[in-house]
């Protein structure tokens, strides 16, 4: 019962280098999400994508890219990294809109040197 | 937009209880949860309010007024094992977008 998995777990990158975190979920859930969470700032919402074919932009996207790859895989790209990235970045799925429950991956802990 | 406030710290000690607020400002959602989140781990989810009122899950409640745009989370009989960071969050209508709160450490001593 796998739920929602991320990976890598953790990631040392430099200033410049790009990488791409990625999730899966085996809920069948047709909504995912990508959170970043900082120290004091909560999750803030990155981007999401309320159902396969569509993505759009959270509350910080600046510096970011998504991609849903089908109905299972939600990965989120950093094109060219900052130390301003360094965070946990979280993956989350649902079923659909409405009142329904949010399932978390374990978190990908990323710092930029 | 939207935003969610909550206090960023509560303390209190061990079998007592204690109330988390959540005030927020957005334009329509589908209603307010609650989530928990231990040091290094992931958030879970704790409880829902579509509707006004209060919501009772064994030690825990979740009280939703849409007129006063304000929710809380109380617990009670608090054990050790509840320190932990409590998150507010709500789903935007029409859109998909699940927005959440700063959140709230709580610390349990004994």
């Amino acid at each position: 019962n796998a739920g929602v998995t991320q990976t890598p777990k953790f990631q040392v990158l430099k200033t410049g280098q790009s990488m791409t975190l990625q999730c899966a979920q085996d809920m069948n859930h047709n909504s995912m999400y990508w959170y970043r969470q900082d120290p004091g700032m909560g999750l803030r919402l990155i981007y999401y994508s309320a159902s396969e074919g569509t993505t759009d932009k959270g509350e910080v996207p600046n510096g970011y890219n998504v991609s849903r790859l089908n109905k299972r895989e939600f990965s989120l790209r950093l094109e060219s990294a900052a130390p301003s990235q360094t965070s946990v970045y979280f993956c989350a799925s649902s079923e659909a809109l409405g009142p329904t429950e949010a399932f978390f991956g374990q978190g990908t802990r990323l710092t930029v040197v | 937009g939207q935003s969610l406030e909550q206090p960023s710290e509560v303390t209190a000690v061990e079998g007592a209880i204690v109330q988390i607020n959540c005030t927020y400002q957005t334009s329509g959602f589908y209603g307010l949860s609650w989530y928990q989140q231990h040091d290094g781990g992931a958030p879970t989810f704790l409880s829902y309010n579509g509707l006004d009122g209060l919501e009772e899950t064994g030690r825990f409640s979740s009280f939703l007024s849409r007129s006063d745009s304000y929710g809380y989370l109380l617990l009670q009989e608090l054990q050790m094992k509840d320190s932990a960071s409590y998150f507010c969050a709500v789903r935007v209508i029409n859109t998909g977008k699940l927005i959440f709160g700063q959140g709230t450490t709580l610390q349990v001593k004994p």
